[in-house]
């Protein structure tokens, strides 16, 4: 069963400030995941990715798979970024049912 | 192009009662995987469906749960005599047959337990 660690697990950080959050996990994947969940609980996925870097925006997210990890990165992070951001794994490495982080509460303050 | 659907959005069942949570997937998907979010806490995965099978339901209370996906049809997540630890919110997922584990998720149904 695959283990998904993220961290920090809240953040709080000014306006325009860069914020890096970062997701190791135990078993080798095909994939991992980042997703968002604003307040109003709705599930966003922002990426998933197998290797290398994604952009999209002012968000950005690297994985190293030999490392078995990944860090999603926002760039000049604006308020309406608050929101809890998740990490998962395929559960056994495969096509299956997804293993997710705890989440990081980002909060960004004016 | 329809994203993935949930309904009902939210729902308020008394202790004893069935609650029956519905899936979408989005046009052309053939999987669907059923998550709760207890309240404070995580996403967990409960069942990973086909059409008309279940493929992984490791993750399913052993009982009064149980799940669907017929071949015509949403996906049903059934809670029978449901308590109030079942309150949580239900996420589904769904993602195409050529695999790869791409995965685009519902609104949710918030279930409450009275």
């Amino acid at each position: 069963k695959n283990e998904v660690e993220q961290s920090p697990q809240n953040l709080t950080a000014q306006e325009g400030e860069f914020i890096t959050i970062n997701c190791s996990y135990s078993v080798g994947i095909s994939a991992l995941h980042w997703l968002q969940q604003h307040p109003g609980g709705g599930i966003v996925s922002l990426f998933m990715l197998s290797s290398g870097k994604k952009k999209h925006g002012r968000l950005i997210a690297t994985i190293n798979i030999q490392e078995k990890h990944s860090s999603l990165h926002i760039t000049a992070s604006h308020p309406r970024d608050s929101a809890v951001y998740i990490c998962a794994a395929p559960g056994r490495g495969g096509a299956d049912g997804l293993t997710f982080g705890k989440g990081t509460h980002l909060i960004i303050q004016p | 192009n329809a994203g993935v659907m949930q309904n009902p959005r939210h729902l308020v069942r008394r202790r004893g009662q069935e609650a029956r949570l519905r899936c979408s997937p989005m046009k052309g998907h053939s999987h669907v995987y059923w998550y709760r979010q207890l309240p404070e806490e995580g996403l967990k995965f409960m069942v990973y469906l086909q059409k008309e099978n279940i493929i992984d339901e490791s993750g399913m209370p052993k009982e009064r749960f149980s799940a669907e996906f017929p071949k015509e049809g949403p996906s049903i997540l059934r809670i029978q005599q449901v308590v109030r630890g079942d309150s949580a919110a239900y996420f589904c997922a769904s993602s195409p047959p050529t695999g790869g584990n791409e995965q685009y998720f519902g609104p949710g149904t918030r279930l409450t337990v009275t």
